[in-house]
Formats: structure tokens, C-alpha cells, sequence
């Protein structure tokens, strides 16, 4: 089984709607990230969690939320979901070092 | 804004040669870097990280490190079709032990 576990793996949703982007994983890792990925503009860290009672904003973190509802759980949601934010979505994990992270599969999302 | 660049390519190689991947990073106190391997429209894979000045070396690949000239290779012995993927540079700045900045990628076409 994979370690990091993403679902859906695609989505498609309309303008407006709210949608949850789910993480699970089995590495016992303690961090956890979320990505997307769009072309031409590579990774970009939306939001990242130490632990269950720690979670930090990255980069864009604007128009999305995220809940760690667990050490191995970690959810990303659109609460008003634009065009914009087609992209690929990542989820991550790394031991306390931060240093090697581990991607999920990938969930490809399409506001239309 | 921590800069991390490559050179988008594409590179081509005939198979059997060796390719030689490139990425510059900004932030002078960067401790930790790492390439990884992405298919398209897979997750990223990680296949060197580097710690030190010098070269690391496992199986065809061999990643550089130079702090001095903010520089970091990745060189791929014995290039195969397989080899094929968008390579991306990421670096771990020396002020947080948990983001990663990643650069665009480079992308390699191995010739049969």
C-alpha cells in the first residue's frame, strides 16, 4: 500500500462550491504539507502542519483552509472554489528534520 | 523571495550518455538540497538529496554540491529512455527546517 495516500485522485467542481482535498499516511512522519502545481510555475507550499496543534500558511495560502485532524491526516479546503485553482494538488510528509519530503499521488482538481 | 532556478529545457541526450541537470539557489544559507524526478502527470519522486560540498554518488546518479557558487548538479550516467522526466531542484533554506523551495524543473528527453 502507498504511504501517502490522496483522495479524490480527480475532481471536477463548479465555481463557487466548496470541496475538501483529503490526505492520509502511513509514514509516521509528523509534517505534513500541501502543493499545487500549475505549468510553468512549479510547487508552490500552500499550507503546512508540524503536528496536530500546529499549522502554518505558505506561500499562497489565500482562498484555501486546512484541518490535521490527526498525526496521519491532513485536508485542504476550497471554500469557494474558482477557476483559478485548477491545479495539481500534492500532499507531502517529512520526518521532524523537514529535510526529505514524501509526495502523495496527487489529486488533479478543474474549477470550472 | 528564495530563488531556486533551472533551466526549463527541454534537454535532449541519446541514450547511453550522460546528462547533466543544473539548478542555482539565492539564499546563502541553504543547507539542504534535493532532486527529484517527475513524470508527467505523477507525483515528484526524490533520488538525491546532498548535504555537504562535494559529489554524492548512488548507482547513475551523482549530485554536486558547491555552497560557495550557490550551485547544485545532478549528473545521470548511462542515460536511459526511462530517464525521460521533468528533474526539479529543491532547496531547504538554513532558517526553517520545514519548507522547501523548489525550482521550475528541467526537462529531459532521452533518445533512443
Amino acid at each position: 500500500d502507498a504511504d501517502v495516500t490522496q483522495t479524490p485522485r480527480n475532481r471536477i467542481t463548479k465555481t463557487g462550491k466548496r470541496i475538501m482535498l483529503e490526505c492520509s499516511q502511513t509514514k509516521g512522519h509528523d509534517r505534513m504539507y500541501w502543493y499545487r502545481q500549475d505549468p510553468g510555475l512549479g510547487l508552490r507550499l500552500i499550507y503546512y502542519s508540524f503536528d496536530v496543534k500546529d499549522i502554518n500558511k505558505g506561500e499562497i495560502s489565500d482562498g484555501y483552509s486546512v484541518s490535521r485532524q490527526a498525526q496521519a491526516k491532513f485536508s485542504l479546503s476550497l471554500e469557494s472554489a474558482i477557476p483559478n485553482q485548477t491545479a495539481l494538488y500534492f500532499c507531502a510528509t517529512s520526518d521532524l528534520t523537514g529535510y526529505e519530503q514524501y509526495f502523495g499521488p496527487g489529486t488533479r482538481l478543474t474549477v470550472t | 523571495q528564495k530563488e531556486v532556478e533551472q533551466n526549463s529545457g527541454p534537454l535532449s541526450v541519446p541514450e547511453g550518455a550522460i546528462a547533466s541537470l543544473n539548478c542555482t539557489y539565492s539564499d546563502r544559507v541553504s543547507q539542504s538540497f534535493f532532486w527529484y524526478r517527475q513524470y508527467s502527470g505523477k507525483s515528484p519522486e526524490l533520488i538525491m538529496s546532498i548535504y555537504s560540498n562535494g559529489d554524492k554518488e548512488d548507482g547513475r546518479f551523482t549530485a554536486q554540491l558547491n555552497k560557495a557558487s550557490q550551485y547544485v548538479s545532478l549528473l545521470i550516467r548511462d542515460s536511459q529512455p526511462s530517464d525521460s522526466a521533468t528533474y526539479l531542484c529543491a532547496v531547504n533554506p538554513g532558517n526553517s527546517g520545514y519548507a522547501l523551495n523548489f525550482g521550475k524543473g528541467t526537462s529531459l528527453l532521452v533518445t533512443p
